[in-house]
């Protein structure tokens, strides 16, 4: 049962490059959350998705593109990676809507030099 | 003012102690109340959660929520080291999918 997994789990990357985290789960669950983590700040939604092809901003979506062709991926590109971009990412999903529960990801440790 | 807040800490304590943990918040529309475990390098684990007001318990930790006092408080009672984590409050009005989060509170907890 591998649950949520992401890849890469470190990536380093350089200021104006492009860069794309992975985001796999096997629950077949409906959601799915791009979330950034930095010190001072907690969790941070950046993107969410409802189903395949449905897509929405969170709080900080600036500088993030997302896609959803199938229901188990949820990939995050950094389109022009940024310094203020060095984070670490979570991917969660949950069920449905009207669940609390969600799950996250061992997460990405994003490095932009 | 952020919508959660919570303070970072770093909480230290010895083994065998009571742990308190809180949480405030302005968004009175927040209805559900978790609070997640975050060990180190490693993603948030739900560790529980509470409807509306009032206390739950499980095992060595019960979660409290005043809605009247927007509040929220995590207890760990006989703290174990293996508790040493982040833990982060979050909360979550169901008419909406942006769960928010405090900023996780460090807990240490030594021999």
């Amino acid at each position: 049962d591998a649950g949520i997994t992401q890849s890469p789990r470190y990536k380093i990357t350089e200021t104006g490059r492009q860069v794309t985290l992975m985001c796999h789960q096997t629950w077949s669950h409906s959601y799915m959350f791009w979330y950034r983590q930095d010190l001072g700040h907690g969790l941070r939604l950046i993107y969410y998705s409802a189903a395949a092809d449905i897509t929405d901003k969170g709080e900080v979506p600036d500088g993030y593109v997302v896609s959803r062709s199938k229901t188990e991926n949820f990939p995050l590109t950094l389109e022009s990676a940024t310094r203020s971009q060095t984070s670490v990412y979570f991917c969660a999903s949950r069920q449905q809507p009207s669940s609390y529960e969600q799950y996250f990801g061992p997460g990405t440790r994003l490095t932009v030099t | 003012q952020k919508e959660v807040e919570q303070d970072p800490g770093p909480l230290s304590v010895p083994e065998g102690a009571i742990v308190s943990l809180n949480c405030t918040y302005s968004n009175s529309a927040f209805q559900y109340f978790m609070w997640y475990r975050q060990y180190s390098r490693k993603g948030p684990e739900l560790l529980m959660y509470t409807y509306s007001s009032g206390n739950k318990e499980d095992g060595r930790f019960t979660a409290q929520v005043d809605k009247s006092s927007k509040y929220i408080s995590l207890f760990i009672r006989d703290s174990q080291p293996s508790d040493s984590a982040t833990y982060l409050c979050a909360m979550w009005a169901d008419n909406n999918n942006d769960m928010r989060f405090g900023a996780g509170t460090r807990l240490t907890v030594k021999p």
